[in-house]
């Protein structure tokens, strides 16, 4: 059985860089959510997609923020043009069907911006 | 708006005390809720749920009892072990389409 995993665990980089990371969900699941965890904070949602589709975003997701996911399968979050305030925990999670359904969340990719 | 409140921490219990976390919620309707555990160095894990008002749920140990009167989802074990020491997180969600969390609890257990 694999859970939810993401590419990569640690990124460093510096302002002004892009940056991409993966989400590959657990297989049978057709929802994909992104969060965004600070230090001392609760995951704030970023957006999610039910197979392909993105049906919904936060406004935390600036304009420097892209999500994909091609074929309904796994996910990348992109971040251009990285600023230090984008330093923070990026989860991904991935649910079987929408309603009562817990979320399964992956580990997680720790972005440093310097 | 929908909204979690989870009691501060950090909690310093000692081995086989009894734990509360306190957790109120803010919602429209009738939403589900959650603990998570996040243990040093590992992902968000479920460690229980509640789908409707009244509903227990339980696991490890830990239960949880959904108070719509209350709008209340507090987190309680009656014997806590080291292996316990992680961060709880309280969490909602109204449609599925997302949750959300309160800002989390530390709980350090001492032998």
């Amino acid at each position: 059985d694999t859970g939810v995993s993401q590419d990569p665990r640690h990124k460093i980089t510096k302002r002004g860089q892009n940056v991409t990371f993966r989400c590959d969900p657990i297989s049978e699941h057709n929802r994909l959510y992104w969060y965004r965890q600070t230090l001392g904070q609760g995951p704030e949602f970023l957006t999610y997609f039910q197979n392909e589709a993105q049906l919904e975003k936060s406004r935390l997701l600036s304009d420097r923020f892209s999500a994909e996911r091609p074929k309904g399968s796994f996910s990348t979050l992109e971040i251009q043009r990285t600023e230090q305030g984008d330093s923070a925990m990026y989860l991904c999670a991935s649910s079987l069907r929408q309603g009562r359904d817990e979320q399964y969340f992956g580990p997680g990719t720790r972005l440093t911006v310097t | 708006g929908n909204s979690v409140t989870q009691m501060e921490g950090p909690v310093t219990l000692s081995e086989e005390a009894f734990l509360t976390i306190n957790c109120t919620y803010t919602a429209t309707g009738y939403p589900s809720l959650f603990w998570y555990v996040q243990y040093p160095g590992e992902g968000l894990q479920l460690l229980l749920k509640a789908t409707k008002a009244d509903d227990k749920g339980s696991n490890k140990g830990f239960e949880a009892t959904y108070r719509k009167e209350t709008t209340s989802f507090h987190l309680e074990k009656g014997s806590v072990q080291v292996s316990d020491s992680a961060v709880y997180f309280c969490a909602l969600s109204r449609t599925g389409n997302q949750f959300y969390f309160g800002t989390g609890t530390s709980l350090t257990v001492i032998p």
